[in-house]
């Protein structure tokens, strides 16, 4: 069974500044997909980010990459120049590719809090 | 726009009742939901996977008899709390996986209050 890990259940960054949220995971799966999700206080799960990982490239998004290495099984996300609107639960998943019982599996979670 | 939507987003309603959440995939044919249950301050919890013509897969510890779910369409799947008892009141949440299978989208999310 895949398990994630996130240890850090608050961060607090100030805006304007740069902040990783760490993640690491366990599978014995050669192919999946991890994510990053966002929920903010009206509990809607926004997709940060995605990352495939036959892909070596790091995802990025805007003020949003990773930093993934698939050998230590480590998937963190880096959010430079944070903005008031980024404090929120951030949520690290994991997935197995479609039609292998594909779920998402979650880590506990670490809540941001951006600061003036 | 809105991938998946899911309705109501609050309901109240009275102990020993039963509720009724839907969740709609919007723009493709969703073989496969997922419903999730978020107990505060807390990750999401997986209750069950919902196959669209067949019966749902619950995971483990999750009452059957108590969260009904019913996936009749491509496009609908629906959760109902039967008997409902204040200790099912939470946040319950639905999921499906995109359109290229290599993303999963979340409804707007439901609160339940059991009264």
């Amino acid at each position: 069974a895949q398990t994630v890990t996130q240890s850090q259940p608050e961060m607090s960054v100030q805006e304007a500044e740069t902040v990783t949220l760490s993640c690491t995971y366990d599978t014995s799966e050669s192919n999946y997909y991890l994510f990053w999700y966002k929920q903010p206080p009206s509990r809607q799960m926004i997709l940060v980010i995605r990352q495939e990982a036959y892909k070596q490239q790091n995802a990025t998004e805007n003020r949003f990459s990773v930093n993934f290495q698939k050998a230590a099984k480590s998937f963190s996300l880096k959010i430079s120049d944070s903005q008031l609107g980024d404090t929120a639960m951030y949520f690290c998943a994991f997935m197995r590719p479609t039609g292998t019982a594909s779920k998402l599996t979650f880590g506990t979670g670490t809540r941001l809090q951006v600061t003036l | 726009g809105a991938v998946v939507s899911q309705h109501p987003s609050r309901v109240i309603c009275k102990s020993g009742t039963s509720v009724k959440i839907e969740c709609r995939s919007l723009d493709f044919q969703a073989t496969t939901m997922f419903w999730y249950r978020q107990f505060p301050k807390q990750s999401l919890m997986l209750m069950a996977t919902s196959n669209e013509g067949s019966k749902a897969t619950y995971e483990q510890g999750v009452e059957k008899d108590k969260f009904l779910i019913n996936h009749a369409s491509l496009t609908l799947s629906t959760l109902t709390v039967t008997s409902a008892h204040p200790e099912d009141s939470s946040f319950y949440i639905c999921s499906t996986i995109g359109r290229a299978g290599n993303t999963i989208y979340f409804g707007e999310g439901s609160w339940l209050t059991v009264v």
